[in-house]
């Protein structure tokens, strides 16, 4: 049971290019999100997902489109990366909201953007 | 909208010392209430949550944290803290009544002297 896995670990990017982040989760969790991780801002929600095939913005979802194909996996992709998209990046992954549920965190994906 | 906030940075105790550490959130209903744990260089791990009832919430590691409605705290608390405890905390609120929307404070270093 690995639960969640993000790829890749760390990436340098230019600015302009393309890149997709994947995480994945074996625990057969409803709900997926991605957060971004900044110095003195915490983390802030990019975007989630409520179940296969569905999408929706977080906070901060300029710059950044998402998939849910499989149950299993949300992918983030940045189509032309600006250097205000260096972060390190969180995905999480919860069950369906019962009031009960806790987000189980991947170990991150450190992007720079040059 | 909810909001958290963790009034310390940075914090600094002495191995064997007693630990707390501050957060106060904003939110119009009863709250989700959330403390993580991030390792350098590692995922956020769950310490402990709050949904309702009992008011003091034991967690993993020998923490605790425990609720005031009337000061709008989640305050985390442990009697004697070891080297290993050497981390970033955050504390967070679930939105709309659920857990599925977490709104994150911006995290309190803690660094334990020897």
């Amino acid at each position: 049971n690995a639960g969640v896995t993000q790829t890749p670990k760390f990436r340098v990017l230019k600015t302009g290019q393309s890149m997709t982040l994947l995480c994945a989760q074996d625990m057969n969790h409803e709900y997926m999100y991605w957060y971004r991780q900044d110095p003195g801002m915490g983390l802030r929600l990019i975007h989630y997902s409520v179940g296969e095939g569905t999408t929706a913005k977080g906070e901060v979802p300029d710059g950044y489109n998402v998939s849910r194909l499989k149950k299993q996996n949300f992918l983030l992709g940045l189509e032309s990366a600006a250097p205000s998209q260096t972060s390190v990046y969180f995905c999480a992954s919860s069950t369906q909201p019962t009031g009960l549920e806790t987000q189980y965190f991947g170990p991150g994906t450190r992007l720079l953007v040059l | 909208a909810q909001s958290v906030t963790q009034p310390d940075i940075h914090i600094t105790v002495s191995e064997g010392a007693s630990l707390e550490l501050r957060c106060n959130y904003s939110y119009g209903a009863t709250p989700y209430l959330f403390w993580y744990v991030q390792s350098p260089g590692q995922g956020l791990q769950l310490l402990l949550k709050y949904f309702s009832g009992d008011t003091l919430v034991q967690g993993i590691k020998g923490f605790e944290a425990e609720f005031k409605r009337s000061q709008s705290s989640f305050n985390l608390r442990k009697p004697s803290v070891h080297w290993s405890d050497a981390a970033e905390y955050f504390c967070a609120v679930g939105a709309g009544g659920t857990a599925s929307k977490l709104t994150f404070g911006t995290g309190t270093r803690l660094q334990v002297t020897l």
